[in-house]
């Protein structure tokens, strides 16, 4: 069983489309997270959410919009995607804010 | 406020050798610490974790990590280098009811 799984794996999109990841996880988890991994390997935090309240936005442009339904699931939505989007987008869970992390395997979108 | 640093974005070491990848943190409690992996086209994976128990920190794959709080450092060692170990190598602090913080990361060679 996988503990926290991403949906597609891949995306392959063209400038101005919109586009969403998906994320569940069955660790029982409270916090879920979504991170931007550019090129350069670096891992930058997007949003958290802890039992379907966001806790966490960092400085991502408004066309970012992460939404949980329950505390199992949390989507990503991106409107009008700009070359600049292109990155693997992590989703991850953990039992608190400050806990250990456990991430899916990543969604690789690439904007032309 | 927390932030983490590791010294050397690559390291190379011979099959057999001595494996040492750096990180120092800042944090105005006691940290948590970790050290997460990630191979090719995979989600990270914890390798270990310091939760102000036993100072050294053994985790699996044979890797190990020391905390020295007059050093702020979190070194992350291994005996012998395996051609398996080469991947991507994240250092991470974080703070009880705080977010994580990740370091920039380290791209480990392992040359045959």
């Amino acid at each position: 069983d996988t503990a926290v799984s991403q949906t597609p794996k891949y995306l392959v999109t063209q400038m101005g489309n919109d586009k969403s990841i998906k994320c569940e996880q069955n660790l029982g988890h409270d916090t879920m997270y979504w991170y931007k991994q550019d090129s350069k390997k670096f891992l930058k935090i997007m949003f958290s959410y802890n039992n379907k309240e966001l806790i966490i936005n960092e400085t991502v442009p408004n066309r970012f919009s992460p939404k949980s339904p329950d505390k199992a699931h949390l989507n990503l939505h991106i409107n009008s995607l700009e070359l600049g989007d292109s990155a693997v987008y992590f989703c991850a869970s953990s039992y608190s804010l400050a806990g250990e992390l456990f991430f899916g395997e990543g969604s690789r979108l690439t904007v032309l | 406020a927390q932030s983490v640093t590791q010294l050397g974005s690559h390291v190379s070491v011979s099959e057999g050798a001595l494996v040492l990848l750096r990180c120092n943190y800042s944090s105005s409690v006691p940290p948590y610490l970790f050290w997460y992996v990630q191979y090719p086209n995979q989600g990270l994976q914890l390798l270990l974790k310091y939760t102000s128990a036993a100072t050294l920190v053994k985790g699996i794959n044979g890797f190990e990590a020391e905390f020295k709080k007059s050093e702020t450092s979190f070194h992350l060692t291994k005996p012998s280098a395996h051609m398996s170990d080469a991947a991507e190598y994240f250092c991470a602090v974080s703070e009880p009811g705080n977010q994580f913080y990740f370091g920039t990361g380290t791209s480990l060679t392992v040359i045959p």
